[in-house]
């Protein structure tokens, strides 16, 4: 398996911009996460899917985030409008039942950079 | 609310000299602890993880370690090749709640 896929892996992008991430997670996997991680805070859970279902958003910072999942192998993470203090590592982690059960698997992540 | 403090948030080791890293935690109740190492550039990769005090687990040169407070990363012999970010995370017995990881420790060994 390719493991947890993201795209695009860097972006740069002007404050008041959208931004969406994308994230195709492992095969089979029915949990869906999506972090953010900065030196500041560390990483930090936005948002969790369960069978494509959103169970959790607490996590996402404001109504400028939004996350979606259409289908069992696809997920977009959408910022509009962008802000610089959304700049960091966005990562994707993927899991098979029960997260306690089972290890996370994270994505290679995306660099969002808002000037 | 459950918090994960990670010490010391970096530490440089020669190669060959053990040590040992440390992840206080504080929750309602203990479901899980998780370790795992994240390379610059790269998301974090699972080791270990551990659900009762007194647990160990080993993998190489590391060994992770449960007590109710705290757990160590106990590093033996280093290598450079070891050297990553390594993240401690813990999960609450109340209901199904995710992760919550700590700030990390950066570990340098130098040959």
């Amino acid at each position: 398996d390719a493991g947890v896929i993201q795209s695009p892996r860097h972006e740069v992008t002007e404050m008041g911009q959208e931004v969406t991430l994308r994230c195709k997670p492992i095969s089979g996997h029915d949990y869906l996460f999506w972090y953010r991680q900065t030196m500041m805070r560390g990483l930090e859970l936005l948002i969790y899917f369960n069978n494509n279902v959103p169970i959790d958003d607490s996590g996402m910072p404001e109504d400028r985030f939004s996350a979606k999942m259409p289908n069992a192998s696809f997920s977009t993470l959408k910022i509009q409008p962008s802000e610089p203090r959304d700049s960091a590592v966005y990562f994707c982690a993927s899991s098979l039942g029960r997260p306690l059960q089972e290890t996370q698997y994270f994505g290679p992540g995306t660099r969002l950079l808002v000037l | 609310e459950d918090q994960v403090t990670q010490s010391p948030e970096a530490l440089r080791l020669q190669e060959g000299e053990s040590s040992s890293l440390n992840c206080s935690y504080t929750v309602s109740g203990l479901r899980g602890l998780f370790w795992y190492r994240q390379d610059p550039g790269k998301g974090p990769e699972f080791l270990f993880t551990l659900y009762s005090a007194g647990e160990e687990k080993e993998k190489e040169r590391l060994k992770a370690t449960l007590t109710k407070k705290e757990s160590f990363l106990h590093i033996t012999a280093p290598k450079p090749e070891d050297s990553a970010t390594y993240l401690c995370a813990v999960q609450s017995n109340s209901g199904n709640t995710p992760l919550v990881f700590g700030k990390g420790t950066r570990l340098s060994v130098i040959a």
